[in-house]
């Protein structure tokens, strides 16, 4: 089993639909990630969290929103997607020094 | 705030040949230094590290990496690239001091390989 599992891996939704992206890591660290990446743009943080009751926005949380679950689960939700949210999304976990371990990534197209 | 910047978006090199990636960080301390590879339709996967110490780190896959201090460079580099080293490469920077493990990485340079 994969470290850092992400479902769905490919999403296709409509303008306005709530969606949710699940995340879980075996790996038994309190810090979870989540990132957007866009062609050209690199890797960019919508929230992280550094234990269960810790959430903190990243540069591009606006029309995001995360839940801690527990310390293996941390889900990003999309309250109303638009189109320019179409990207591909990563979960991921890391020791407190920043060494990371990546989910295999959900392809979300918005149309 | 760090920041990383890759200047290379894109560098096609032929297979048994030497490479080396740029990459320029701007932090206030001595950072956090990381190069991430993510083949396609996979998430990244940890090259290797720099914390402290020894400024040429041995990474996985025959990767090294140079941290120099007075050029803010941590450039990575292999001797011998293979065709299956196509892939994009990212650099990435964490404080020292503070919240360690939150990353700032660069925009990424993909890496084409001639046979």
């Amino acid at each position: 089993d994969a470290d850092v599992t992400q479902t769905p891996r490919n999403r296709i939704t409509k303008t306005g639909k709530r969606i949710m992206l699940e995340c879980s890591q075996t790996k038994g660290h309190d810090r979870m990630y989540w990132y957007r990446q866009d062609p050209g743009l690199g890797l960019q943080l919508i929230y992280y969290s550094f234990d269960v009751k810790d959430i903190n926005k990243g540069e591009i949380s606006d029309g995001y929103s995360v839940s801690r679950q527990a310390q293996a689960k941390f889900s990003l939700s999309l309250e109303s997607a638009i189109p320019n949210q179409t990207a591909l999304y990563f979960c991921a976990t890391s020791d407190f020094l920043g060494s990371y371990t990546f989910g295999s990534g959900t392809r979300l197209t918005v149309v | 705030a760090q920041s990383v910047t890759q200047p290379d978006i894109h560098i096609t090199v032929s297979e048994g040949a030497s490479l080396e990636l740029r990459c320029n960080y701007s932090y206030g301390a001595t950072p956090y230094l990381f190069w991430y590879v993510q083949s396609p339709g996979q998430g990244l996967q940890l090259l290797l590290k720099y914390f402290s110490g020894d400024t040429l780190v041995q990474g996985i896959k025959g990767f090294e990496a140079e941290f120099k201090r007075s050029q803010s460079s941590f450039n990575l580099r292999k001797p011998s690239v293979h065709w299956s080293d196509a892939a994009e490469y990212f650099c990435a920077v964490g404080a020292s001091t503070g919240t360690a493990s939150k990353l700032t990485f660069g925009t990424g340079t993909r890496l084409q390989v001639t046979l």
